[in-house]
């Protein structure tokens, strides 16, 4: 069975500085992992997944992760943290080749951003 | 292109009544999802079907709760009778195809019930 781990349900950041969202997962198999921003009174919506093509993987508006399988992580980070930011940010494992589907979310990480 | 499209946005209801939440996915997309979320035990999977199949309900928490998909467009799921602990948001799903799970899931906006 697959598990996601997110450390810190709540972080704040000033406004330009480093964004960092620990993720870490467990896996039997190779993961496919993603990564989803929920803003208020809205969906998720996907920022960026690992299909293990690249260890880093780029997605929208400037935020990126690195998978790192020695660790099991695959943390997301921005250089420079924006107000429009500001939101949950929820990791995601799916079994590689499992032959059925469960993506399995973390508890989500709630980002403030302070002016 | 349109996205998962979830109506109603908002239920209020009594305890007791049936409650019927409803979603059209992405075209073309053959697997759908339906999730929960609350703030006590977060996003939670109900149940997922593959080409109007269901293929995994152990999410659903009882029997008071049922999904359909009676065609590739339109899913519903049904509380009935409802309670002031399904007071939740309802989220929808959908993807396309499945290679081993590496396709995303795209999310409706949801439903915000409350149960009174």
């Amino acid at each position: 069975a697959q598990s996601v781990t997110q450390l810190g349900s709540h972080v704040s950041v000033s406004e330009g500085a480093l964004v960092l969202l620990r993720c870490n997962y467990s896996s039997s198999v190779p993961p496919y992992l993603f990564w989803y921003v929920q803003y208020p009174n809205q969906g998720l919506q996907l920022l960026l997944k690992y299909t293990s093509a690249a260890t880093l993987v780029k997605g929208i508006n400037g935020f990126e992760a690195e998978f790192k399988k020695s660790e099991t992580s695959f943390h997301l980070t921005k250089p420079s943290a924006h107000m429009s930011d500001a939101a949950e940010y929820f990791c995601a494992v799916s079994l590689a080749g499992a032959g059925s589907y469960q993506l399995t979310f973390g508890k989500g990480t709630k980002l403030s951003v302070i002016p | 292109d349109a996205g998962v499209i979830q109506s109603p946005r908002h239920e209020v209801t009594e305890m007791g009544q049936e409650v019927t939440l409803r979603c059209k996915p992405i075209s073309g997309h053959d697997y759908l999802f339906w999730y929960r979320q609350t703030m006590m035990r977060g996003l939670e999977l109900l149940i997922y079907f593959n080409n109007n199949v269901p293929i995994d309900d152990s999410g659903m928490p009882e029997d008071r709760f049922s999904a359909k998909m009676p065609n590739a467009s339109f899913s519903t799921l049904k509380i009935q009778p409802s309670e002031p602990r399904d007071s939740a948001v309802y989220f929808c799903a959908s993807s396309s195809g499945m290679t081993g799970g590496d396709q995303p899931q795209h999310f409706g906006d949801g439903t915000r019930l409350s149960i009174l």
